[in-house]
């Protein structure tokens, strides 16, 4: 059973779109939702993370939009550039034995 | 600064052969954990620590062992590699449970022929 669903899988977005990228939880035990950021060849870094008493926090061109009652979350790249070509993780944090619960990631491409 | 430096960076076995994948930290996390990572397929725990002298299962750990001797080292055992082992490694730290955010070295990539 699939705790967190990722979408979309893939994306392909031009320079200067938008790209948004959703996941979905089941655990309403959850109470950190960051998003991961990896490159080709290294291992994921923490690219920009919400608690659940706030419904959106933005740092430079990455937002995160947060609705509990739907217990989704989303990544916003705004301006996207071709440097933002990577995969991205969901991993949102299960409140009882404090693990991250990965999933399964989303290849952007930005084109030129 | 080096972070979290695991080695080897490639690695190719034969069918039941064992090896060692090393990792060691200088950020002084008391957390550690070893995940694959399969194409399509996410992270899958393997193993993680909660400190020196503390291991403990995670979602995947049938072919694996560890152990944490020093706060440092999370060395991560194959023994009898098997074909289903070919995957990218990652091992990875953390300063608390509660704050979620992990440092992750660069990766071991095994392939087991």
């Amino acid at each position: 059973q699939q705790q967190v669903k990722q979408s979309p899988q893939s994306l392909i977005v031009q320079k200067g779109g938008i790209s948004i990228i959703n996941c979905a939880y089941e655990n309403t035990a959850f109470d950190y939702f960051p998003w991961y950021q990896q490159f080709p060849g290294k291992g994921p870094a923490l690219l920009i993370a919400i608690r659940p008493d706030v419904s959106e926090k933005k740092e430079g061109r990455f937002t995160i939009s947060f609705n509990k009652s739907a217990k989704q979350f989303s990544l916003h790249i705004m301006d996207s550039q071709p440097g933002d070509s990577a995969t991205y993780f969901c991993a949102p944090l299960a409140g009882n034995n404090r693990k991250l619960i990965w999933g399964l990631g989303t290849s952007l491409a930005v084109n030129p | 600064n080096a972070g979290v430096t695991q080695t080897p960076k490639f690695r190719i076995l034969k069918i039941g052969q064992s090896m060692t994948l090393q990792c060691t930290q200088d950020m002084n996390h008391n957390y550690m954990y070893w995940y694959r990572q399969d194409p399509g397929m996410g992270l899958k725990l393997i193993y993680y620590s909660v400190g020196a002298g503390i291991t403990d299962k995670g979602e995947v750990p049938n072919g694996y062992n560890v152990s944490r001797s020093t706060t440092e080292d999370f060395p991560l055992r194959l023994e009898l590699a098997a074909p289903s082992q070919t995957s990218v490694y990652f091992c990875a730290s953390s300063y608390s449970s509660r704050q979620g955010e992990l440092f992750f070295g660069e990766g071991s990539r095994l392939t087991v022929l």
